[in-house]
């Protein structure tokens, strides 16, 4: 059974960082170019990022562009999100996607709070 | 980037009942390559992370209830569930895969009547 399971998620003050971790079994991560979508509260669904799944040719929402970092390491099944330069508009669940075709399995996610 | 509209923004439709709905891309997103539409549909239910329903426009996701069904190409693409159940009560959201940015619609509230 595919399970992601996130963690790393916290409450921060704007200007801050914090690296999120998804934590990948049931399936080889190897395999999958990976992605983390977040979910502003009571809003709508906004892809953050994907990552192949070599690890090569990162892309990222213009919303987070030189702010966030996506990366894997495939040999600990973990997908990873460093989170630079936080603003109050990044506050959001945090959802890491196995992407089959697209989206196909996701975790619970972790909230980030970005507040003073 | 690809804008994804979906109408209505809500929905109340009674058990058993027919409950449809739209979404529409600001260009295509059908690959002339593989005759593919890069459309899929996520149910969201509170508190849960969203589930694949629909890819490819109109292949359900494996388990799956066939009461859903997805159809549409090139811009304009529909959601229906032929027999409205409790359970189905959630946010849909159609999205692209196309290109990225990968792009959402903005849900829709679909509930009971």
């Amino acid at each position: 059974e595919v399970q992601l399971v996130e963690s790393g998620g916290g409450l921060v003050q704007p200007g801050g960082s914090l690296r999120l971790s998804c934590v990948a079994s049931g399936f080889t991560l190897s395999t999958y170019a990976m992605n983390w979508v977040r979910q502003a509260p009571g809003k709508g669904l906004e892809w953050v990022s994907v990552i192949s799944g070599g690890g090569g040719n990162p892309y990222y929402a213009d919303s987070v562009k030189g702010r966030f970092t996506i990366s894997r390491d495939n040999s600990k099944n973990t997908l990873y999100l460093q989170m630079d330069s936080l603003r109050a508009e990044d506050t959001a669940v945090y959802y890491c996607a196995k992407e089959r075709v697209t989206f196909d399995s996701w975790g619970q996610g972790t909230l980030v709070t970005v507040s003073s | 980037d690809i804008v994804m509209t979906q109408s209505p923004d809500s929905l109340a439709v009674s058990l058993g009942e027919r409950a449809t709905i739209n979404c529409k891309s600001s260009q295509s997103v059908l690959n002339s390559s593989n005759n593919k539409n890069y459309l899929a549909w996520f149910q969201q239910k509170p508190g849960q992370p969203p589930k694949l329903v629909i890819y490819w426009a109109s292949t359900r996701d494996s388990g799956v209830p066939d009461r859903f069904s997805g159809s549409g190409s090139g811009t304009d693409f529909t959601l229906t569930i032929s027999s409205l159940q409790a359970e189905d009560v959630a946010v849909y959201y159609c999205q692209q895969y196309y290109s990225t940015p990968y792009t959402f619609g903005q849900g829709t509230k679909l509930e009971i009547k």
